[in-house]
């Protein structure tokens, strides 16, 4: 069955550098990749899609890759800034329009 | 402002006892979803609706049920059935066009917390 797997490590980044996230998928290449930021106590906000046909999106300081051949997405924060500190959630949607999730990775950033 | 509501923020259950969990919308969504969510795991889709009257089982949809008798509102009853009911629950909806189905961001509300006594 399709997965989607994130890295449990918390990335801990020192402020104004550049915040590296990594959501590996398995099997078929998902139609959409979605992108979410969760704070603690809250329920996920959406950031950025990214369809299967394309290979970049940009959203002010966040950057979005589609690689499949690597069967990889891959979310950068540049210039990041302790408000960043987050939980970032991959999620691959279906043609239903279900979100299937990986586990997420907390990004802490220090000043 | 529109958004999605859930209520209770925090809620305790009793062996043997039902108890349901509100969310309403007032984005004009017609998909609505309910996942679950434990710590170090992803979330896990439990119920979802894609139009009033009419909703399907997600993943683990054992010991919930749902109702969508209105557009603005999916209430999760979790049953004395599910054996291992304490998770942080969530509720989401999203618009949804035959063309663009898969493709539209999920809004999610701030979750309920439900816990045993």
């Amino acid at each position: 069955s399709q997965k989607i797997e994130q890295n449990s490590e918390a990335l801990n980044i020192q402020e104004g550098k550049t915040a590296t996230l990594t959501c590996n998928y398995t099997n078929y290449s998902p139609a959409y990749l979605q992108w979410y930021r969760q704070d603690p106590g809250r329920g996920p906000v959406f950031l950025l899609l990214i369809r299967e046909n394309e290979k970049e999106k940009r959203k002010e300081r966040l950057k979005v890759t589609f690689d499949t051949t690597l069967k990889q997405s891959l979310f950068h924060i540049t210039a990041s800034q302790p408000a960043d500190s987050a939980t970032y959630l991959c999620a691959q949607t279906d043609s239903w329009g279900k979100l299937q999730f990986g586990a997420g990775t907390q990004v802490v950033v220090t000043p | 402002d529109g958004g999605i509501t859930q209520s209770p923020k925090y809620l305790f259950r009793k062996e043997g006892q039902n108890v349901t969990l509100s969310c309403e919308q007032n984005l004009n969504h017609d998909a609505m979803y309910w996942y679950r969510q434990d710590p170090g795991q992803g979330l896990r889709l439990i119920y979802y609706s894609q139009i009033v009257n009419d909703f399907q089982k997600g993943d683990i949809a054992e010991g919930y049920s749902v109702s969508r008798e209105k557009k603005e509102s999916f209430p999760l009853t979790v049953t004395s059935a599910q054996k291992n009911p304490t998770a942080f629950y969530l509720c989401a909806s999203s618009s949804r066009t035959a063309r663009t189905v898969g493709s539209q961001p999920q809004h999610f509300g701030d979750g309920t917390r439900l816990s045993i006594l």
